[in-house]
């Protein structure tokens, strides 16, 4: 199974600031990488595929980069409606999909 | 509009069963896959299981953790994917997600739009 690191656990983030999250994986899954953010109470919500494309409706705020086993989740300018916590799934292998612990970003 | 919406849940004693449901709406659910992803309070997303569109089989895979006391099926005629989960164990106290699965090529795709959940409290 391969494990997915995500890093740091919680962001303190000023809105308007920049944050980056960090995700790595124990083996390479090339592009197959997918970001999701999660307010309290609600379901996931796809933002990024393909390490790097957006999903749709999603700002062009968030932007995702990498590949092989390091890969970046970029909030351009933290927004209030940002604060939530995001999680990386690779999804190279089929049937064992992987999910990160997640990362927290809360407001600075 | 692809809508998700899961239904089933509640409060369950240990060792008992239950059903969830996951009717969706606005795409051909026939065409998809589907999989079930579970949140324990305060933790992570553990995925549980999916099943194949009839096209392919429509066979099951399941997390290794749960294999033999879950089971997912689908009725493409009404646009519902079921988990069936038995032998019910505290640990099992979660929300549970259904999924869309998204076919990306050359992967094993990854979940589009997600119902909103249903919370199963496993507890004596």
């Amino acid at each position: 199974e391969i494990e997915v690191t995500q890093s740091p656990a919680t962001l303190s983030v000023s809105l308007g600031e920049r944050a980056t999250l960090s995700c790595r994986t124990s083996q390479s899954v090339g592009r197959n990488l997918a970001w999701y953010q999660q307010k309290p109470g609600q379901a996931p919500r796809l933002l990024i595929y393909g390490a790097s494309a957006r999903a749709t409706g999603i700002p062009a705020r968030f932007s995702g980069s990498g590949s092989g086993t390091e890969f970046t989740l970029t909030i351009s300018s933290l927004q209030s409606e940002d604060f939530a916590v995001y999680y990386c799934h690779q999804y190279i292998v089929r049937p064992t999909w992987t999910f990160g612990l997640g990362t927290k970003v809360e407001i600075k | 509009e692809v809508q998700l919406v899961e239904s089933g849940g509640g409060l369950v004693q240990p060792g008992r069963s239950l059903r969830l449901s996951c009717t969706a709406s606005g795409f051909i659910f026939g065409d998809f896959e589907m999989t079930w992803v579970r949140q324990a309070p305060g933790r992570g997303l553990e995925w549980a299981g999916f099943i194949r569109s009839k096209l392919n089989g429509g066979t099951t895979e399941y997390a290794a953790s749960l294999k033999g006391r879950f089971t997912i099926s689908r009725d493409d005629s009404n646009n519902i994917a079921y988990l069936q989960m038995n032998s019910l164990k505290t640990e099992d106290t979660a929300v549970y997600y259904c999924a869309r699965i998204y076919p990306g090529l050359g992967s094993s795709g990854w979940f589009d739009f997600w119902g909103q959940g249903t919370l199963v409290t496993v507890s004596s």
